[in-house]
C-alpha cells in the first residue's frame, strides 16, 4: 500500500529566509502525482504545488518549488522568501492515477517576524 | 477550477444526535469525496460518493455511521450518526475534476465538536 511520511512535525522560519519541508513515500507505481496543499487556519485546503512523476523537470510556482527525486521516492517543498502569511499546516499527497488522495501527517510552519 | 459550499462551518451537538453536512459545487462532477480530520491529525478518507450510485466506504467507515446522499452532480450530504464525543473533528469535503493531473478542490469545512 501506498504511504506518504513527513518526518518534520514542525518547522519554523523567518520572515524572508527559505526552509524546506520534506516528504517521502512508498509505491510500487511508475505514474504517479505528488502535491503540497496548505491548510491555514482557516481549515481551507489550498493547493500549493503539484508534480507529475513523469516530468523530471522540478515544478515551481513562484516562491515555492519541489525537488523530486524519484529514485529516492522524495519530494521536497522549498518556501524561498517566507511571508507571515504562509504560517499552516503543510500536507504532502500522493495520487495513482484517479485513485484516492493520500495524505501524510502534515508539517506544521511556523513564520516569526 | 471548482468552488465548494460546505454547510454548516461549525457545529456543537449532544452525543446520540445526528448532524448532516452539505457540499455544493458550482459545477457537475462525477466523484465527491468526504474526508475526517481527527485534532492535530492528517486527513482521513471517509468514502467517495459517485452519482447514481452507492457510495464507497473506506476501511473502518460503514454506511450505518456516515450515511452519505449524493442526489446529483453538484450536491452531496455527509450524515454523522449517533454521535459520541470521538466524532469530533473536521469534516470536508472535496472534488477532483476528471483530468488526471488537476488539483483536487476542497470545501470550507465543517468543525464538529459533540458533548
Amino acid at each position: 500500500a501506498q504511504t506518504v511520511t513527513q518526518s518534520q512535525p514542525e518547522m519554523s522560519v523567518q520572515e524572508a529566509e527559505t526552509v524546506t519541508l520534506s516528504c517521502t513515500y512508498d509505491t510500487s507505481e511508475s505514474d504517479y502525482y505528488l502535491f503540497w496543499y496548505k491548510q491555514p487556519p482557516s481549515r481551507q485546503m489550498i493547493l500549493v504545488i503539484r508534480q507529475e512523476a513523469y516530468k523530471q523537470q522540478n515544478a515551481t510556482e513562484n516562491r515555492f518549488s519541489v525537488n523530486f527525486q524519484k529514485a529516492a521516492k522524495s519530494f521536497s517543498l522549498k518556501i524561498s522568501d517566507s511571508q507571515l502569511g504562509d504560517a499552516a499546516m503543510y500536507f504532502c499527497a500522493y495520487r495513482r492515477n484517479t485513485d484516492k488522495l493520500i495524505f501524510g501527517t502534515g508539517t506544521r510552519l511556523q513564520v516569526f517576524p | 477550477s471548482a468552488v465548494i459550499s460546505q454547510k454548516p462551518s461549525r457545529d456543537i451537538c449532544q452525543r446520540g444526535t445526528s448532524l448532516t453536512i452539505q457540499c455544493q459545487v458550482d459545477s457537475q462532477v462525477t466523484m465527491m469525496f468526504w474526508y475526517r480530520q481527527q485534532p492535530g491529525q492528517s486527513l482521513t478518507l471517509i468514502a467517495t460518493a459517485n452519482q447514481g450510485s452507492e457510495a464507497t466506504y473506506e476501511s473502518g467507515f460503514v454506511i450505518d455511521k456516515f450515511p452519505i446522499s449524493r442526489p446529483n452532480l453538484t450536491f452531496s450530504t455527509l450524515t454523522v450518526s449517533n454521535m459520541s464525543p470521538e466524532d469530533s473533528s473536521i469534516y470536508l469535503c472535496s472534488v477532483e475534476p476528471p483530468a488526471r493531473n488537476t488539483e483536487a478542490f476542497f470545501g470550507q469545512g465543517t468543525r464538529l465538536t459533540v458533548v
